[in-house]
């Protein structure tokens, strides 16, 4: 059974500062990797999309990386803003019955 | 273009009673999900939808049940409300197959009293 981790569950950073946000998962045999953002009380905004066979993603000050083989993500927030602050959450699908399987999510905020 | 759209927005109902929540999915996308976020909860799978078809569901009761139309619009029906299904109900739309995109609605907010 996959299990999606994130550490860590809340950070909290000054404006300016690079963001690190880690995602593990137990199962390495993933079509694809999803990174989304969640404000509070909102849905999902998709992020990032990493297909199995890829190592990273970029999309302007974001990029991910995929490391599959040792079930890890890392989502890397380059010149961090208060703008920033919500809760990312990291999503793989991983067999052929469609589910994205969720971390917990990590909080962050980013203070001016 | 539309991204997925979900009504309603908030959604009161007593305990016992039965709510509908509706999903329409990006244009085009023939897979619609359906998750459960409680409050202090992750996201918790509950069906998935692909050309008409249930294709897969959560650990949920059978009180939870649900539908995709023919233009690939999905309803979640819950019956026999209980407090404990308060929580924002979310639905996801992606094209068929395992190496899709998926892209959210706004949710709907259910709170039951």
């Amino acid at each position: 059974k996959q299990e999606v981790t994130q550490i860590p569950a809340a950070l909290s950073v000054p404006e300016g500062e690079n963001l690190v946000l880690n995602c593990s998962f137990t199962d390495s045999a993933i079509y694809n990797l999803q990174w989304f953002r969640q404000d509070p009380g909102k849905g999902l905004t998709s992020l990032l999309l990493i297909q199995s066979s890829q190592r990273e993603q970029t999309s302007g000050r974001l990029n991910a990386s995929l490391d599959k083989s040792s079930g890890r993500s890392t989502l890397y927030i380059a010149a961090s803003q208060p703008g920033d602050s919500a809760t990312y959450l990291c999503a793989v699908r991983d067999d052929s019955w469609g589910k994205l399987q969720f971390g917990a999510g990590t909080q962050v905020v980013v203070t001016p | 273009e539309a991204g997925v759209t979900q009504s309603p927005t908030h959604l009161i109902k007593t305990r016992g009673q039965q709510a509908t929540l509706r999903c329409s999915p990006i244009s085009g996308h023939t897979s619609v999900y359906w998750y459960q976020q409680a409050l202090g909860l992750g996201l918790q799978f509950l069906l998935w939808y692909d050309e008409g078809e249930e294709r897969n569901r959560g650990n949920f009761p059978p009180r939870f049940s649900g539908r995709q139309f023919p233009n690939y619009s999905s309803e979640l029906n819950v019956n026999a409300l209980e407090l404990e299904d308060s929580a924002l109900y979310l639905c996801a739309s992606s094209w068929s197959g395992t190496h899709t995109e998926a892209f959210f609605g706004q949710g709907t907010r259910l709170t039951v009293v």
